[in-house]
């Protein structure tokens, strides 16, 4: 039973364009969601993350929104640059005070210049 | 620059074998984790660790057992290698959910 899903396997983009990630939960209970980035033959790192207290949070060309109604988080990209391409995972804060992360099966971004 | 480290990037085991994949974390965190990552299924938490000496089973545990005896070093160890072990295993420690840092991961393949 997937906590946490990403349906779209790939999304590609064109160069200054915004690309638009999407994740869906399934537990209204979970307080913190966050994104990952990964290249290949590199671990993932940490890109943006969210409280439920807020809707929306910013960081230069990325920012997440929250929709906790629909239990549902997206990441916008704006401008889209080559250097984007990666795997992107949307995960949430799973385990309470051991900050154990359940992450979703990830969408592959290629941004085309 | 903080840093986890995992100590190979590439294994190639024999079925059969036991197999150790080692992690040290130099950044002081309390919580370490494994996880592997397959095409099409993303990462699955196998075991994780919130203190010295202290497991927990994480999605997918079974094969697979850890060790943690200093709090910088989380050991994976896989008590006979099989085929379907063969993935990219991930190494993360944090003190916070904002500070999950990876490793750069161990490429198994098990022939």
């Amino acid at each position: 039973d997937q906590q946490v899903k990403q349906n779209s396997p790939s999304l590609s983009v064109q160069e200054g364009r915004i690309s638009i990630l999407n994740c869906d939960y399934t537990n209204s209970m979970f307080d913190y969601f966050l994104w990952y980035k990964k290249y290949p033959a590199e671990g993932p790192t940490f890109l943006i993350s969210i409280s439920s207290i807020k809707d929306k949070n910013e960081d230069g060309r990325f920012t997440v929104f929250l929709n906790k109604s629909a239990k549902h988080l997206s990441l916008h990209i704006v401008p889209s640059q080559p250097g984007d391409s990666a795997v992107y995972f949307c995960a949430v804060n799973s385990g309470g005070s051991n900050y154990k992360l359940t992450f979703g099966k990830g969408t592959l971004l290629t941004v085309n210049p | 620059d903080v840093k986890v480290t995992q100590s190979s990037r590439y294994l190639v085991k024999r079925t059969g074998e036991k197999v150790f994949l080692e992690c040290v974390q130099d950044m002081d965190h309390e919580n370490m984790f494994w996880y592997r990552q397959d095409p099409g299924l993303g990462l699955r938490l196998i075991y994780f660790s919130y203190d010295v000496k202290m497991k927990e089973k994480g999605d997918i545990p079974e094969g697979y057992s850890v060790s943690r005896e200093k709090k910088e070093r989380f050991s994976l160890i896989l008590e006979s290698a099989s085929t379907n072990q063969t993935s990219m295993y991930l190494c993360a420690s944090s003190r916070t959910e904002i500070g999950y840092t990876f490793g750069s991961g161990t490429r198994l393949t098990v022939v």
